[in-house]
Formats: C-alpha cells, structure tokens, sequence
C-alpha cells in the first residue's frame, strides 16, 4: 500500500541553523500538507500546497518557513533560522484531489532545537 | 471559523471497560468532513475513520464504533471492551470543502489510558 514517507525521523539542529525537512507524498496525489505538533500538544496546520504553490497557510507560517517540490517528487519544509520553539513533531501528508478527502500523514520528523 | 473541542483531557479506565471520546465541532460549512486519528506513544498518527457531513450513518469496526450527531455538532467515539494497546491520544479532526487547501483542523485530543 502506498504511504507518505518522511527523512530524516529525528534532527537536532543548533538555534539559528537551517533545517530542511523532506517528505515523499504519494504518488499520484496533488495536495500536500505540513502541520507542527509541539510535544503534548495539538496537531496544527502549517500549509498546504497545489499546482507548485501555497494555496493556504496558518498564522504559524511566517518568513521563516517556506516549502517547495523541487523534483515532483519530494515535498521539503524549510526553517530558515531555528528557534527553540520550533522543537516539534512535523508532520507530511497528501490527499489525491478526488472526492476522498482523507489526508495521508507520514511518520513525523521529530525536531529538536537546541 | 472551524473549531473541534475534545473536553475530556485524559481519561483512565481499567481494561474491558467501555469508554467513549467525545469530539464537538464548529463550522459554519454545510460539506464538511471529520476523522479520528489514534497517536500510540511512537508518535505516528493511524487514520481510523472519515465521516462527510451528509453521511449520518453510524459506523462500528470491531471494537470501535463512532456516533455522528449534526443536530449537536458531535462526533463521539467509543472503544468496546477496551485493551492495553488501546492507550493513545486521540484526536479529532475537522475539514471544511470550502477551504482551498481543506486543511484538517484539529482538536487538542483526548490521553487514554488503559491499565491491565
């Protein structure tokens, strides 16, 4: 069965350092999402991305994250300059663009900001 | 604006009992879609099931079965005779069709613990 994959499961970074979270959607799906969960807490949107652009994103997305497909086939999320608070779990998911609307989320990448 | 509440924090019960999760929602979409997701200790999120705000129907896999009420924007969510490997948090999630992105919003989720 096919599934969203996500390199690296865990990065420690330095504060201030750029980091570069990389996912594998599924194939022939056309949405692609990055939502944050800080330890204990929610799950919450980052972005959305369709058509090799940003079609929606949260308050959370400021200037130092951005996204792209630089291959069509991987999907990345970048911090430019990490912060301590930007320690988290990331998630990556895709959904196909038909009528199911299911997001399939990958394992996590597990971000530790020291 | 969307808005999923989980009330319940953590709930703790012994094995084999019952046990249900309650998720309210808000929205003002009239096509809207809804989830549970379970996030066992590995931190993973398991897909468990998906509901479109037409469907009413009650659905029951297994031990788990879901209950779907518009009239009280709830989608609750009840574990029969639950079991060690239940323990998890569980989250609710919501989204709406008229959201470009159709993002998931999610709730703050519920902590089950189920001790042996």
């Amino acid at each position: 069965e096919p599934e969203v994959t996500q390199t690296p499961s865990h990065q420690v970074t330095q504060m201030g350092q750029e980091v570069i979270l990389r996912c594998v959607p599924i194939s022939n799906h056309l949405y692609f999402y990055w939502y944050r969960q800080i330890l204990g807490q929610k799950v919450e949107f980052l972005v959305s991305f369709y058509n090799n652009e940003i079609s929606e994103k949260s308050e959370i997305f400021d200037d130092q994250f951005s996204v792209e497909r630089p291959d069509g086939s991987n999907f990345t999320l970048k911090i430019r300059s990490t912060k301590l608070e930007d320690s988290a779990m990331y998630f990556c998911a895709s959904r196909s663009g038909t009528s199911d609307h299911e997001q399939y989320f990958g394992p996590g990448t597990r971000l530790t900001v020291t | 604006a969307q808005k999923v509440t989980q009330a319940q924090t953590e709930i703790s019960v012994v094995e084999k009992e019952d046990v249900t999760l309650d998720c309210v929602y808000e929205t003002r979409d009239t096509t809207y879609y809804l989830f549970w997701y379970k996030q066992p200790p590995s931190g993973e999120l398991v897909f468990l099931i998906r509901r479109n705000s037409f469907d009413e129907q009650n659905e029951i896999s297994g031990r788990y079965s879901w209950n779907f009420q518009k009239s009280t924007s709830s989608f609750n969510f009840t574990i029969t005779a639950s079991q060690v490997v239940d323990s998890a948090v569980y989250f609710c999630a919501l989204s709406e069709a008229s959201s470009y992105g159709q993002n998931f919003v999610f709730g703050p989720g519920t902590r089950l613990s189920v001790l042996p």
